[in-house]
């Protein structure tokens, strides 16, 4: 069974803080790891989709890391603002090409 | 453009009844995928439609079936409602010969409650 692990499950930041979130893939036969970002009610929204073990992709103050090597996933949020505030999903999918297997997801909090 | 939408937005059924949640996907995208959040968990594949056929399938049981019109939008189906079907379902829409490679544009979802 394919397993995707999302730490923390939730955590709460000051505005202008920054923060990290991990995400764990199985690392055998790896094929992609995509980023969702999902605010209240809203649909989830594509951050990144990384291919290369190596991998470093950035939108405005958002970043992403992979290592597949090892299976993980870093996503970093610079000078986080209160509209970071979202539920943020990864998900994997491996080389036998079966669907995008998604983490329970890390919730972040944001005060201003 | 539109986006992906999804009605109806929310849905009350009881045990044993029949439910049909329907798609449109974003404008130009072919392939649809349908799937399952249950509370506190992470969304789980249920299955994936293009060219109007079943392309892969979760770990679903056969309760659940779908259908993908030449218009590619698409309708899943639920038969004989367990209260554990309670749920979000998302639908995903994306550009066939991708793969994986490209995100997957997602709905609103649709909340369906069974009592």
């Amino acid at each position: 069974i394919l397993n995707v692990e999302q730490s923390p499950q939730s955590l709460h930041v000051q505005e202008g803080d920054s923060t990290n979130f991990t995400c764990s893939f199985p690392s055998s036969n790896f094929y992609a790891l995509h980023w969702y970002r999902w605010e209240t009610a809203k649909s989830p929204e594509a951050l990144f989709v990384m291919t290369l073990n190596g991998d470093e992709k950035k939108k405005g103050r958002i970043s992403a890391t992979l290592n597949t090597k090892e299976g993980y996933s870093y996503l970093y949020i610079k000078g986080s603002q209160p509209e970071d505030s979202a539920t943020y999903l990864c998900a994997f999918i491996n080389q036998a090409g079966t669907a995008l297997i998604f983490g329970k997801g890390t919730t972040l909090s944001v005060s201003s | 453009d539109a986006g992906v939408t999804q009605s109806p937005t929310h849905l009350i059924k009881t045990r044993g009844q029949q439910v049909t949640l329907r798609c449109s996907p974003k404008s130009g995208h072919d392939t649809v995928s349908w799937y399952q959040q249950a509370l506190g968990q992470g969304p789980q594949f249920i299955f994936q439609y293009y060219e109007e056929e079943e392309r892969q399938r979760g770990n679903f049981p056969d309760r659940f079936s779908g259908h993908q019109f030449p218009n590619y939008s698409s309708e899943l189906n639920v038969n004989a409602l367990l209260l554990g079907d309670s749920a979000l379902y998302l639908c995903a829409s994306s550009l066939s010969g991708t793969g994986h490679i490209r995100a997957q544009y997602f709905g609103p979802g649709t909340r369906l409650t069974v009592l």
